[in-house]
């Protein structure tokens, strides 16, 4: 079955730098990878979806990255700021496109 | 348009009962689904519907029921409940299933069990 590795539980940085999250993973090569942002006590939000032809997405200080040679997905902020700090999700559908599965995620604390 | 809703927010339980999650959309999606969220554990698909009268089971299906008698409604049923059932409890939608789908998801049930 698929599975889906983000490697660290928490990253933090300081406002303005650049924050990197990744997203490994196996058994299958998915034609699209998803990212996603969850606030406390909140449902999770999609933020950009990536297809296997496309190398890099970009939406205003977002970069993703898909690189299906090493099964890795880059989450990229730039610029961050505190306002940036949450959870971020990364997922894949099955093969069959029945179930969206989710790695644990990554919280991101960014500090003024 | 209200998007996926979720009743109620808070619930609390004891051991044995028996309890309906409600979850809503009204965006005609056809696919709808449930998940669990436990802390290091992340977010774990219960039941899917791909349609109004077609169910599934999704990685941890054991203790709860699913109908989708209608394209907007998709409850969770919790037959006997258990302190293993304590989560936060999320309801999802997207228009079809599809690798290229991205879902919408509900404000969250959390549950306790005691």
């Amino acid at each position: 079955s698929q599975k889906i590795e983000q490697n660290s539980e928490a990253l933090n940085i300081q406002e303005g730098k650049t924050a990197t999250l990744t997203c490994n993973y196996t058994n299958y090569s998915p034609a699209y990878l998803q990212w996603y942002r969850q606030d406390p006590g909140r449902g999770p939000v999609f933020l950009l979806l990536i297809r296997e032809n496309e190398k890099e997405k970009r939406k205003e200080r977002l970069k993703v990255t898909f690189d299906t040679t090493l099964k890795q997905s880059l989450f990229h902020i730039t610029a961050s700021q505190p306002a940036d700090s949450a959870t971020y999700l990364c997922a894949l559908f099955n093969q069959a496109g029945t179930a969206l599965i989710f790695g644990k995620g990554t919280t991101l604390s960014v500090s003024s | 348009n209200a998007g996926v809703t979720q009743t109620p927010k808070f619930q609390v339980l004891k051991t044995g009962q028996s309890m309906t999650l409600q979850c809503a959309q009204d965006m005609n999606h056809e696919y709808m689904s449930w998940y669990r969220q436990d802390p290091g554990m992340g977010l774990r698909l219960i039941h899917y519907s791909v349609g109004a009268g077609i169910t599934d089971q999704g990685e941890v299906p054991n203790g709860y029921n699913v109908s989708r008698s209608t394209t907007e409604d998709f409850p969770l049923r919790l037959l006997s409940a258990a302190p293993s059932q304590t989560s936060v409890y999320f309801c999802a939608s997207t228009r079809r299933g599809g690798t290229n789908e991205k879902l919408f998801f509900g404000s969250g049930t959390q549950l306790s069990v005691l």
